[in-house]
């Protein structure tokens, strides 16, 4: 497809559980966000690769927490130990990344469908 | 820190007419850019409309268009000829152009019903 990718759509698990969140981005972009959103706000920044260096993660709400991109295109967000604030809508987002002369030009960033994650 | 705020929650409108969405922002920096971003039921955040800060001119998409007032720092989004396809969350974003992050910081939304 054309679009940013997330699976799973809805993800249930129990407190204490391990979650794994999958992102694939937009083929050829070279940026790649993750961000959290609780009902009713707007989205929360969680962590930014530039390919497969991870080099922003000041959104990370604890080390539970972890993010990895590998070889520079999916990404994969996983959460340990699960508590109940962590449910929430994680969206995906990638961007082309152009350098302008003193700095990087804004392109627009494209999201996926999201992931719903709810902790019982 | 830069923060976004949009102050209307909710805003509607009769389908055909025009509304306007707020939103304000808090930085020290000269140069960044701005968006609206749409978010329907569905989910998926779309662009509206982007907005550099070194650029005077507002941006213009078709019914969609901003009233940038850098030195206010505030951030409207006109919706021309509302259509029932415009009903979902808007969010207004900030993002920097200095530093080495590209992430975007939004406002807390603000939801747009159409009525027929």
């Amino acid at each position: 497809g054309a679009g940013v990718s997330q699976s799973p759509r809805y993800k249930v698990a129990k407190r204490g559980q391990d979650v794994a969140l999958r992102c694939d981005p937009i083929s050829g972009h070279v940026s790649l966000f993750w961000y959290q959103q609780a009902l009713g706000q707007g989205p929360e920044f969680l962590t930014y690769f530039q390919n497969e260096a991870q080099l922003d993660k000041s959104g990370l709400p604890s080390d539970r927490f972890f993010a990895e991109r590998p070889e520079g295109s999916v990404s994969t967000l996983k959460i340990q130990r699960t508590q109940q604030e962590d449910s929430a809508v994680y969206l995906c987002a990638s961007s082309l990344r152009r350098q302008g002369l003193n700095s990087v030009i804004g392109q627009p960033q494209h999201f996926g469908d999201g992931t719903r994650l709810s902790i019982l | 820190a830069q923060t976004v705020t949009q102050s209307q929650p909710e805003m509607s409108v009769q389908e055909a007419e025009t509304v306007t969405l707020s939103c304000t922002y808090d930085t020290s920096e000269s140069d960044y850019y701005l968006f609206w971003y749409k978010q329907p039921p569905s989910r998926q955040m779309i662009l509206v409309i982007r907005q550099e800060a070194y650029k005077q001119q507002n941006a213009t998409e078709n019914r969609f268009s901003v009233n940038f007032q850098k030195a206010a720092k505030s951030f409207s989004l006109k919706i021309s000829d509302s259509q029932l396809g415009d009903a979902a969350m808007y969010f207004c974003a900030y993002r920097s152009s200095e530093g080495g992050s590209e992430k975007l910081v939004f406002g807390k939304g603000t939801k747009l019903t159409v009525n027929p």
